[in-house]
């Protein structure tokens, strides 16, 4: 499986901006790019993917470089209830039944 | 919203003693998962089911688990002797196949402790 890199953690100021980087340089061409998060004490949620194009969702939005290598989730706002774990993960084209395969993803906290 | 619910939240165990998880998938979907996520640790696969039959599993998933669709609702992962080292967060999840998107829906989690 092609692997993901991520910072370990990252700081943000409430209501501001917040850009999560991830690598991905041995992506495949039918790989998509998605990002989950796990909240405290919750279970993994679903945040956006993407495969070529930038995405936006109501959630967040992802920049995926022209060459693919490389990834970024963008949170616009960020509230105290962001602060989460966020997985980048690879996801094969094909992979409807495809499992997930996690990382130890970037903890983002979030600054009142 | 439509969601995946997990019983119970909390399930405490002697070592050696089988333990049953239970989970309601979302009702329209096909594929289903267990995950379990040992404190302080990544979240790991054990398995995927679709069409009453195990997709893939992982080396984690061995002999001692097993997994079951006994109705038309319910995902049950049964753990037959339960040791020390099971004692994590269980994730049930399922996704659907409609779009290209297959996201998987999580539930809660149970979290297993065995004594």
């Amino acid at each position: 499986d092609a692997k993901t890199t991520q910072p370990n953690s990252m700081e943000s100021n409430e209501e501001e901006p917040v850009h999560l980087p991830c690598n991905h340089s041995t992506i495949s061409g039918t790989d998509y790019i998605h990002w989950y998060r796990q909240l405290p004490s919750q279970g993994p949620e679903y945040v956006i993917h993407g495969l070529t194009s930038n995405v936006n969702n109501r959630m967040a939005s992802l920049a995926i470089a022209e060459d693919r290598k490389s990834s970024t989730l963008i949170l616009h706002r960020a509230t105290l209830r962001d602060a989460a774990v966020y997985y980048c993960i690879l996801r094969p084209l094909t992979g409807a039944n495809s499992k997930l395969t996690f990382g130890k993803g970037i903890t983002l906290s979030v600054r009142p | 919203e439509p969601e995946v619910t997990q019983t119970p939240s909390h399930q405490v165990t002697q070592m050696g003693q089988e333990v049953i998880l239970r989970c309601v998938p979302i009702s329209n979907h096909l594929y289903f998962y267990w995950y379990r996520q040992i404190l302080g640790q990544k979240v790991e696969f054990l398995v995927s089911f679709y069409n009453n039959e195990i997709s893939e599993k992982s080396e984690i998933f061995d002999d001692q688990f097993s997994v079951e669709r006994p109705d038309g609702s319910n995902f049950t992962l049964k753990i037959r002797s339960t040791k020390l080292e099971d004692s994590a967060m269980y994730f049930c999840a399922s996704s659907d196949r409609t779009g290209t998107s297959y996201e998987q829906y999580f539930g809660p989690g149970t979290r297993l402790t065995v004594t």
